[in-house]
């Protein structure tokens, strides 16, 4: 059981939006504390995809964008495409586990 | 460009050992912590073990803690990981990630390519 919760799967056609829920509790995400989000595409690892809540690492394209709100964190993504298909991971800190803590991930299904 | 190449993953036996390495590239390594994440077969990403930049302060996730050991080589810009009595519940790969700070917490900049330990009898 993950700390941080996800859907474990979301869908969407080519070109539409779709959103990834983290959410999490007053230890983590509701004490402030940023979260992050991964990509880790079929059989490579894992990659950062937006840091402190709502920022870019350059080379990301600007179809994915982060918001924090109280204890919930959200990834989206426009104009899909079939490349994007892909697990995607939030990450906090938790405060009473002392320690970085990821959700259970979501698998994102282009169809 | 920053690279950072993990080795010595491979089979080994419950309660057995196993030293994983990390090679770090293209950044100034002694400036950085630097932490292993894992991740089973099929399963998420769990946060293992981080090391300061100096090599001083140490963190262990709890399902580690007293088995594993974390240590950094600035001289040689490497990263370790001494794993001992090892567990099946503890196969899976092992990303060596790199470190940076945020305004409220912190995140793993980079990731290498892992490297696969299997504990099996």
């Amino acid at each position: 059981q993950s700390v941080l919760t996800q859907p474990p799967s979301v869908s969407g056609a080519p070109g539409q939006r779709v959103t990834i829920s983290c959410t999490g509790s007053s230890s983590n995400i509701g004490s402030g504390y940023d979260v992050h989000w991964y990509q880790q595409l079929p059989g490579t690892a894992p990659k950062l995809l937006i840091f402190g809540n709502s920022n870019r690492p350059s080379g990301v394209p600007d179809r994915f964008s982060g918001s924090k709100s109280g204890t919930s964190a959200s990834l989206a993504i426009t104009g899909l495409q079939a490349e994007d298909e892909a697990a995607y991971y939030c990450q906090s800190y938790d405060s009473s586990l002392n320690e970085g803590v990821f959700g259970g991930g979501t698998q994102l299904t282009v169809l | 460009e920053v690279q950072l190449l993990e080795s010595g993953g491979g089979l080994v036996q419950p309660g057995g050992s196993l030293r994983l390495s990390c090679a770090a590239s293209g950044f100034t390594f002694s400036n950085n912590a630097m932490n292993w994440v894992r991740q089973a077969p099929g399963k998420g990403l769990e946060w293992v073990s981080a090391v300061s930049g100096s090599g001083v302060n140490t963190y262990y996730a709890d399902s580690v803690k007293g088995r594993f050991t974390i240590s950094r080589d600035n001289s040689k810009n490497s990263l370790y990981l001494q794993m001992n009595s090892l567990r099946v519940e503890d196969t899976a790969v092992y990303y060596c990630a790199k470190e940076a700070v945020g305004y409220n917490g912190w995140y793993f900049e980079y990731w290498g390519q892992g490297t696969l330990v299997t504990v099996s009898s």
